[in-house]
């Protein structure tokens, strides 16, 4: 069974600084890969999505890369506002039509 | 184009009772996913379901079970409630393929007591 484990927990940085955001899978038989963010008690609005045969996708301040072969993936935030507050999920698409999630790594990004 | 939907967007049942939770795809999406999110935990997948039939269950028992209809929207119905079914339940909808991206909705918290 898919594992997905997100490293940090907890992140708590001043605004401006740029961060970085880990997920690990233990299964690298992945479809994609695909990045959401999430507001307290609200649902979850996707950030970016890497196909399998792609290394890395980018959108304004957020780059996401993967590396299938190691079973990993990261998220970077350029120049954190305090808006990127927020729960940060990694989800690996496999088998079974299935989304395999995180628990999330929780950011706050202070004034 | 319509986000996904859902609807309660509050619900508190009491054990042992039934629920239905209903979602609506966005707009050209023919696949619906359901979710049940823990508190502090990430979402767990509990079925697919693809032109009206179930594509693919995750670990929940039979007591979770749904519909689609001919409008690709669809149904969650949870039998017999117990109190760890308390949760916010998340629709998502997608095109048919094991790569296409997936669209959330705002959710159902369902309280069970």
């Amino acid at each position: 069974k898919q594992e997905v484990t997100q490293i940090p927990a907890a992140l708590s940085v001043p605004e401006g600084e740029n961060l970085v955001l880990n997920c690990s899978f233990t299964d690298s038989a992945i479809y994609n890969l695909q990045w959401f963010r999430q507001d307290p008690g609200k649902g979850l609005t996707s950030l970016l999505l890497i196909q399998s045969s792609q290394r890395e996708q980018t959108s304004g301040r957020l780059n996401a890369s993967l590396d299938k072969s190691s079973g990993r993936s990261t998220l970077y935030i350029a120049a954190s506002q305090p808006g990127d507050s927020a729960t940060y999920l990694c989800a690996v698409g496999g088998a079974g039509n299935q989304f395999y999630f995180g628990t999330g790594t929780s950011l706050t990004v202070i004034p | 184009e319509t986000g996904v939907t859902q609807s309660p967007t509050h619900l508190i049942k009491t054990r042992g009772q039934q629920v239905t939770l209903r979602c609506s795809s966005q707009s050209g999406h023919n696949t619906v996913s359901w979710y049940q999110q823990a508190l502090g935990q990430g979402p767990q997948f509990i079925f697919q379901y693809y032109r009206e039939e179930e594509n693919g269950r995750g670990n929940f028992p039979p007591r979770f079970s749904g519909l689609q209809f001919p409008n690709y929207s669809s149904e969650l119905n949870v039998n017999a409630l117990e109190l760890d079914d308390s949760a916010l339940y998340l629709c998502a909808s997608s095109l048919p393929t094991g790569a296409a991206e997936q669209y959330f909705g705002p959710g159902t918290r369902l309280t069970v007591t």
